[in-house]
C-alpha cells in the first residue's frame, strides 16, 4: 500500500520551544492531509483538514496559532505546535489522501510529543 | 446518536476463529468506507476501502457494506495473535471529506 511518512517518530521538547513535525506521502501526490491528535486508550481526534497551497481549516476549539499547519507541496504537511507545554504531550498523527486511488486515506506512523 | 457506533469490546476469542467487527451509521450521505488497524503506539493501517455497498476480499479479511441499513462489517477468518490491535471502522461523504471514525474495538487473539 501506499506509504506515509512522519518525522520525527519521538521528541522531547522543552516547555516554551517550538516543535514541527513532517509529514510527507513518499509515493503519492496528497492534495489534502489531515492532522490528528491521539490521547491513550482515545480514538483520534481530527484538528485540521490541509490542502495544498491555501490555509489549513481547523476543527472547533483546536488554536490555530498554537498548531501551525503548512501544506506547501502535494507530497509534504508540517505541523508546528508552538509554545509547547506539558498538555501538548500526545501522540500526533497525519494522514494523506490519495487521489490515485479514489481518495484512500493513509496514515502515518505517529509522532510522540512530550514536553517538559 | 454519533454519527458512527462501533461495539468498544473488547473482544477475545481463540486463534483461528472467525471475527465479526461491525459498524453502525445514521448519516446517508456516506459513501466510502474503511477499516484500519492500529497496533498501540502506532498509526492506523488501511485494512480494507469499499465505496458503496457490496463486498470485498483481501486475503483472511472481508468487508461488507449495507448502505440500505447503514450497517459495515468486516470478518476476520483463521485469526492469528497477530491480528491481536485495534481495529477502527471510518468512512466519508466525499472523494475528500474528512473522516468520521467509530470508536475501535480491541481484539485479542489467543495463542
Amino acid at each position: 500500500g501506499a506509504v506515509v511518512s512522519q518525522h520525527p517518530s519521538r521528541v522531547i521538547c522543552k516547555s516554551g520551544t517550538s516543535v514541527k513535525i513532517e509529514c510527507r506521502s513518499l509515493d503519492f501526490q496528497a492534495t489534502t492531509m489531515f492532522w490528528y491528535r491521539q490521547f491513550p486508550k482515545q480514538s483520534l481526534m481530527l484538528m485540521a483538514t490541509s490542502n495544498e497551497g491555501s490555509k489549513a481549516t481547523y476543527e472547533q476549539g483546536v488554536e490555530k496559532d498554537k498548531f501551525l499547519i503548512n501544506h506547501a507541496s502535494l507530497t509534504l504537511s508540517t505541523l508546528t505546535v508552538t509554545s509547547a507545554h506539558p498538555e501538548d504531550s500526545s501522540f500526533y498523527i497525519c494522514s494523506a489522501s490519495d487521489g490515485g486511488t479514489g481518495n484512500t486515506i493513509y496514515f502515518g506512523e505517529g509522532s510522540w510529543l512530550t514536553v517538559v | 446518536q454519533k454519527e458512527v457506533e462501533q461495539d468498544p469490546g473488547p473482544l477475545s476469542v481463540p486463534e483461528g476463529a472467525i471475527v465479526s467487527l461491525n459498524c453502525t451509521y445514521s448519516n446517508s450521505a456516506f459513501q466510502y468506507f474503511m477499516w484500519y488497524r492500529q497496533y498501540s503506539r502506532k498509526g492506523p493501517e488501511l485494512l480494507m476501502y469499499t465505496y458503496s455497498s457490496g463486498n470485498k476480499e483481501d486475503g483472511r479479511f472481508t468487508a461488507q457494506v449495507d448502505k440500505s441499513s447503514k450497517y459495515i462489517s468486516l470478518f476476520i477468518r483463521d485469526s492469528q495473535p497477530s491480528d491481536s490491535a485495534t481495529y477502527l471502522c471510518a468512512m466519508k461523504a466525499g472523494a475528500n471529506s474528512k473522516l468520521t471514525f467509530g470508536k475501535g474495538i480491541t481484539l485479542s487473539v489467543r495463542p
